[in-house]
């Protein structure tokens, strides 16, 4: 099945601890990007790539990392988490780029105390 | 990004067609209008897409406006499973990089 899966689904974790988020595709899709999904903000563009070993920021990088070292995963790191980036995370793919039908992952939600 | 406006809320019953408007007056002739839909708990979901011509898939129809300032999603029969919210979305980014900007949408309500 054609898929695109985050984990962890849920992550609680306290201020400074650095986690990373996993993505992974199973649809050869050359595009990657991650969204932060926020109340009244709708979804923003935290990073994307189009293609392995090619990241670009998006509208709200500051605070996170990626990386794509293969075609199939874009992971999100979050070096020194803090409370304003407690959100819903989601994470899509596209098989050539962003103007394509994205396919999205089914969202992991992050509590930062 | 071009902006987008879509009421709040709409109502169908369970079997009828749904019409969901979308105005996007200051549309650009690059411009792609993309639907994608959230169900309760889930990722957005790819509904259609299109540029100036009108368009069909399994899912739904997109009907734009000739002047191409307006769009209607059209569900042809509602089932409880469309009752999400829906977002009409444009992208014109000719760089390839088009980060969907999600509005508040239309929240859909379904009745059995």
């Amino acid at each position: 099945e054609a898929q695109v899966t985050q984990n962890p689904r849920y992550l609680i974790t306290v201020t400074g601890k650095k986690l990373t988020v996993t993505c992974s595709q199973n649809m050869n899709h050359e595009y990657m990007s991650w969204y932060r999904q926020d109340p009244g903000l709708g979804l923003r563009q935290i990073y994307y790539s189009m293609n392995v070993e090619v990241t670009d920021k998006g509208d709200v990088p500051e605070g996170y990392k990626v990386s794509r070292k293969e075609k199939r995963n874009f992971p999100l790191i979050l070096e020194s988490p803090s409370p304003n980036q407690t959100s819903l995370y989601f994470c899509a793919s596209s098989i050539r780029d962003g103007r394509y039908e994205q396919y999205f992952g089914p969202g992991t939600r992050l509590t930062v105390t | 990004d071009a902006k987008t406006t879509q009421p709040n809320s709409m109502e169908s019953n369970e079997e009828e067609p749904v019409h969901l408007p979308c105005n996007h007056s200051t549309i650009s002739g690059t411009d792609y209008i993309h639907w994608y839909r959230q169900l309760p708990s889930q990722g957005p979901e790819y509904v259609i897409h299109g540029l100036t011509s009108n368009v069909n898939n399994r899912m739904a129809s997109l009907a734009i406006a000739e002047d191409r300032k307006s769009s209607t999603l059209i569900l042809h029969r509602a089932t409880l499973r469309d009752a999400a919210v829906y977002y009409c979305i444009l992208s014109g980014d000719l760089t390839g990089n088009t980060p969907l900007v999600f509005g508040k949408g239309t929240r859909l309500s379904v009745i059995a």
